[in-house]
């Protein structure tokens, strides 16, 4: 059964930072690209991030681009978000989603809240 | 700054058949977008539905299809069911970063 799993989410201020992880398993990670994806509350999906399956390239969205890096350790089938410069509207609910043209498998999501 | 356009919502009778279509302000849509389709219910972490544009996953119900119509993606049920009542959102390629629609929340009524 495939599963992806968030974690690291919590409360930081403005202009702090965080990293969150995502534990995949139930398939061959290094085959598959990954995305993350948040939804701020009451709001719609907005993607955030892919990297490639290698690891070897990486999109963002214009509202994170400069401030949050994606990256993955296929040795530990583990994604990472690193976020820095946080802004409130950064806060959200971040999921973990597997696939590049089918994204199929989603966590259940870690909460970011940004606030002093 | 790409946007992608869905109906904010739209209300069906059980039984029903209704389509929800995602516009993209860069022109018509097409395969080369990869429209994907999820389903997300209140309280719940979406639920893929469709991807490249028609094709179902195992789990997806004989009543959702996917296809191109006038420019758009779309996502057609077919006998509505009390339990489709939710947030639906497409999300299309553009040869790198992706974008969600909007979302239509659907009302079975």
């Amino acid at each position: 059964e495939v599963q992806v799993l968030e974690s690291g989410g919590g409360l930081v201020e403005p202009g702090g930072s965080l990293r969150l992880s995502c534990a995949a398993s139930g398939f061959t990670f290094s085959n598959y690209g990954m995305n993350w994806v948040r939804q701020a509350p009451g709001k719609g999906l907005e993607w955030v991030s892919i990297v490639s399956n290698n690891g070897g390239s990486a999109y963002y969205a214009d509202s994170v681009k400069g401030r949050f890096t994606t990256s993955r350790d296929n040795s530990k089938n583990t994604l990472y978000l690193q976020m820095s410069s946080l802004i409130a509207e950064d806060t959200a609910v971040y999921y973990c989603v597997k696939g590049d043209h089918a994204v199929d498998s989603w966590g259940q999501g870690t909460l970011v809240t940004v606030s002093s | 700054q790409t946007v992608v356009t869905q109906e904010p919502s739209l209300t069906v009778s059980p039984g029903g058949t209704v389509t929800l279509t995602c516009a993209s302000s860069t022109g018509a849509v097409s395969s080369a977008y990869y429209p994907n389709w999820f389903q997300q219910r209140p309280g719940q972490a979406p639920r893929a539905l469709i991807y490249s544009t028609n094709i179902k996953y195992s789990w997806t119900p004989a009543r959702f299809s996917g296809s191109l119509l006038g420019g758009k993606a779309a996502l057609t049920l077919s006998g509505v069911q009390p339990e489709d009542e939710a947030d639906y959102y497409c999300l299309l390629y553009f040869g790198g970063a992706r974008v969600f629609g909007g979302g239509t929340k659907l009302t079975v009524l």
